[in-house]
């Protein structure tokens, strides 16, 4: 099983630009996250989902959009990037009813 | 919303000493994770807590989950170099699917 896994590993933009990060996970659970973190502030949810055709907001969703059409894939969208937007981005799954997370190795995004 | 306190943000440690990181919500969780996450890398699940009051050991690590299931500790004895890295603790509230994470606790070991 590759696990969780992440592309691009690192990514610069202008501001204005839009990307998608990719997210798939070969482990056939149904809850998928992104996360981002900023240095000093751990790791603070984006979006979610626990299941395909279902999405959720978490704690910072502005500016981001998710979609979940399988089960193994998850990508978030930038629409029009930002400065404030680089961070290092962290994709995360889990089977439900299970608590631990499985991590992906991130993307670490620069926004210029 | 839910807010995950950890304390201390940095800890500087002389190899073989023992040091502890606190974790603290804002609200009642229903269980608490540790992740510990190495320079470069992504976060890798330690350990959960779901009862009041348990304590679990993994090796030198000592893991604790409060009475009032609001707070929790990490002790580690004997600090190794392998134990540099971030120690992240993650609060599930009784809703269930959302994970808040507090900020680290970032360990540097001094040989």
């Amino acid at each position: 099983n590759a696990g969780v896994t992440q592309t691009p590993k690192f990514q610069v933009l202008k501001t204005g630009q839009s990307m998608t990060l990719q997210c798939a996970q070969d482990m056939n659970h149904e809850y998928m996250s992104w996360y981002r973190q900023d240095p000093g502030m751990g790791l603070r949810l984006i979006h979610y989902s626990v299941g395909a055709g279902i999405t959720d907001q978490g704690e910072v969703p502005n500016g981001y959009n998710v979609s979940r059409s399988t089960t193994e894939d998850f990508p978030l969208r930038l629409l029009s990037a930002a400065p404030s937007q680089t961070s290092v981005y962290f994709c995360a799954s889990r089977r439900l009813g299970y608590n631990e997370q499985f991590f992906g190795p991130g993307t670490r995004l620069t926004v210029l | 919303g839910q807010q995950v306190m950890q304390i201390p943000q940095y800890q500087h440690v002389q190899e073989g000493e023992d040091f502890t990181t606190y974790c603290n919500s804002s609200t009642t969780l229903s269980n608490i994770q540790w992740y510990k996450q190495r320079p470069g890398g992504h976060p890798v699940f330690l350990i959960q807590l779901v009862k009041s009051g348990e304590v679990k050991k993994q090796k030198r690590l000592t893991f604790q989950f409060g009475e009032a299931k609001k707070n929790s500790s990490l002790h580690i004895t004997a600090t190794q170099t392998t134990d540099v890295g971030t120690y992240f603790c993650a609060g599930q509230g009784a809703a269930g699917n959302k994970l808040t994470f507090g900020g680290g606790t970032r360990v540097l070991v001094k040989p």
